[in-house]
């Protein structure tokens, strides 16, 4: 069965510094999505991005953050300068295109920024 | 504000016994649900989705209804096994999201005893 496939699984930086997120969707999808999840608490939406360009973007998602699909198969999250509060599991995901779709997640990237 | 919230945090069943998680929701624009489980260190995992146009629906051994008059959604597990225990999710998307961003609710911690 296909899955949302993510990478580093874990992620330990020194704050201030540059992280760069992976993520391959799963291939036959076209709507990504990022998502995090502090430790204890509830998951929250960060970004959409179809067609090459973002859908939706949460008030979390600030000019530190930023999305690019490189290619035709990796979906990455860049934190340009990361602060201890990014500390999380981030989460992409992924679904087909069309009206209400389920969204298919991957395991996540546990960051810790110290 | 948080739209989704569950009534109770934890729940603890025997094996075997039928468990039921249940979901509060507050925007009535909102027009599809999904129910993911999320196991330690993994990412949520679909379990099953509902369109607003519907009471219920079933799957293999779980069941989802939805109330939209008292904006109530709830999980029904059947037959409850160890492998059952998670955390369980309810998650909306709010009609007028063009990529359907889902909003979380903070969880229940289902714990299944031998």
């Amino acid at each position: 069965e296909p899955e949302v496939t993510q990478t580093p699984s874990h992620q330990v930086t020194q704050m201030g510094q540059e992280v760069i997120l992976r993520c391959v969707p799963i291939s036959n999808h076209l709507y990504f999505y990022w998502y995090r999840q502090i430790l204890g608490q509830k998951v929250e939406f960060l970004v959409s991005f179809y067609n090459n360009e973002i859908s939706e973007k949460s008030e979390i998602f600030d000019d530190q953050f930023s999305v690019e699909r490189p290619d035709g198969s990796n979906f990455t999250l860049k934190i340009r300068s990361t602060k201890l509060e990014d500390s999380a599991m981030y989460f992409c995901a992924s679904r087909v295109e069309g009206g209400k779709e389920t969204q298919y997640f991957g395991p996540g990237t546990r960051l810790l920024v110290l | 504000g948080e739209s989704v919230g569950l009534h109770l945090p934890t729940l603890s069943v025997q094996e075997g016994d039928n468990s039921i998680i249940n979901c509060a929701y507050s925007n009535s624009a909102s027009d599809y649900f999904i129910w993911y489980k999320q196991e330690s260190g993994k990412g949520p995992q679909f379990i099953i989705d509902i369109r607003s146009n519907m009471d219920k629906r079933q799957g293999q051994r779980v069941t989802v209804l939805l109330n939209k008059t008292v904006k109530h959604l709830s999980l029904q597990i059947a037959a409850t096994q160890p492998g059952d225990s998670a955390v369980y999710f309810c998650a909306e998307n709010m009609g007028g999201s063009t990529l359907g961003r889902l909003y979380f609710g903070r969880g229940t911690q289902l714990t299944v005893w031998p």
